[in-house]
């Protein structure tokens, strides 16, 4: 059961415009949100959070919208930098049961063409 | 400020043998997870410990797996006699305290011959 869905499994933007990544997830108990950013032969790297009681969070060039009636969350970088071309994770936690365990997407592999 | 270290980062092993992955979390972390990525998929959760205790084990294997983090030292995670579908990346996080933004190795990448 993928409680935590990435339905497009590649994006190609051009640089200095928008990239949106898009993630679904299906279990309400989920209250805490993170996308994490992989290069090749790394481990990921900690992006940006959201708390479900925020519908918004922003930090620089990323951005992520939290829409809890659909269950969908989204990451916007803008302007796209070729640096920014990775693959892209969301991830979910729940504090019940237990907390510290996060449910990965399949990840979305960015590609910003200069 | 190290971030968190896993050792080896390759490792090759035979059918049948054991394998030692080891993590050092952030310092200053006291909560460790490992996480498994095989070829062409995401992350997936195996385990998370605190100094000396297995907080969450659901999503280890029953058998030839387990983990410790001992008093002192590093975060070991042993697979015995390992199979091929046993290659894969394992990832391990670390977290200052049961926080969801956790900190991760570069991974070590286990091969099955």
């Amino acid at each position: 059961d993928q409680q935590v869905k990435q339905n497009s499994p590649s994006l190609s933007v051009q640089e200095g415009r928008i990239s949106i990544l898009n993630c679904d997830y299906t279990n309400s108990m989920f209250d805490y949100f993170l996308w994490y950013k992989k290069y090749p032969a790394e481990g990921p790297t900690f992006l940006i959070s959201i708390s479900s009681i925020k519908d918004k969070n922003e930090d620089g060039r990323f951005t992520v919208f939290l829409n809890k009636s659909a269950k969908h969350l989204s990451l916007h970088i803008v302007p796209s930098q070729p640096g920014d071309s990775a693959v892209y994770f969301c991830a979910a936690s729940a504090a019940f049961p237990q907390g510290g365990k996060l449910i990965f997407g399949q990840g979305t592999e960015l590609s910003v063409k200069p | 400020n190290a971030g968190v270290m896993q050792n080896p980062r390759h490792l090759v092993r035979r059918r049948g043998q054991e394998a030692r992955l080891r993590c050092s979390p952030m310092k200053g972390h006291s909560h460790v997870y490992w996480y498994r990525q095989l070829p062409e998929e995401g992350l997936k959760f195996m385990v998370y410990l605190q100094k000396e205790n297995i907080i969450d084990e659901s999503g280890m294997p029953k058998e030839r797996f387990s983990a410790e983090f001992p008093k002192e030292g590093p975060s070991i995670l042993r697979i015995q006699q390992v199979v091929r579908g046993d290659s894969a990346a394992y990832f391990c996080a670390s977290s200052h305290w049961p926080a969801y933004e956790q900190y991760f190795g570069p991974g070590t990448r286990l091969t099955v011959t």
